[in-house]
């Protein structure tokens, strides 16, 4: 069971190049999270799904966008990267959105915009 | 606004005890979680309060006071790969969880 996945691993971006970022979870889980981790600061949520079919925004959601076509999927999708969107990326998955739900994360992408 | 305070690092004897301290100010409580995050890894689940008082799991405890706005994270017999960040996140009134900088705790021999 591999749980939940991210790909790529690392990536270095022009500035202005358009990227998404990959998520699966294969655990089955209703609500799913896009956080960024910057030094010296909190994971801030970027966007999340609570359910299949619907999103919602985060405390960050400012040139991102998101997707969840299927249970499975979270795509987090840069339209056109700044050098501020330099960061580790998570993505997470619970079983559901309300209190007592443990949030299950995935390795992390480390993005770098030039 | 919604804030997390917890120290930005803390340094330990291997063997001993540590406590880490979490203060908050959020809008509405869902509950209170601490994680661990080793170096360039994934954050992972340790525990979870809700009610006051002190959960025990192993040779970590996790206490709360809502009235206080505060929580603290027990390590006993402290191991070296006990090296690592440890994150507060208090789950708000809309069930988003609002996360701590971290603690980095630093393990000596």
């Amino acid at each position: 069971i591999a749980g939940i996945t991210q790909a790529p691993t690392s990536q270095i971006l022009a500035a202005g190049r358009r990227m998404t970022l990959r998520c699966t979870q294969d655990m089955r889980h209703n609500a799913m999270y896009w956080y960024r981790q910057d030094l010296g600061l909190g994971l801030r949520l970027i966007h999340y799904s609570n359910t299949a079919g619907t999103t919602g925004k985060g405390e960050v959601p400012d040139g991102y966008s998101v997707s969840r076509a299927n249970t499975d999927d979270f795509p987090l999708t840069l339209a056109s990267a700044v050098p501020s969107q330099t960061s580790v990326y998570f993505c997470a998955s619970s079983e559901g959105s309300g209190h007592n739900n443990e949030q299950f994360f995935g390795p992390g992408t480390r993005l770098t915009v030039l | 606004g919604q804030n997390i305070d917890q120290p930005t690092e803390m340094t330990a004897t291997e063997g001993a005890i540590v406590q880490i301290n979490c203060t908050y100010q959020t809008s509405g409580f869902n509950g209170l979680f601490w994680y661990q995050q080793h170096a360039g890894e994934a954050p992972t689940f340790l525990s979870y309060n809700v009610l006051d008082g002190l959960e025990e799991k192993g040779r970590f405890s996790s206490f709360l006071s809502r009235s206080k706005g505060y929580s603290y994270l027990l390590l006993k017999e402290l191991q070296m790969k006990d090296s690592a960040s440890y994150l507060c996140a208090v789950m708000d009134s809309n069930y988003q969880l609002i996360w701590g900088a971290g603690t980095k705790l630093i393990i000596k021999p």
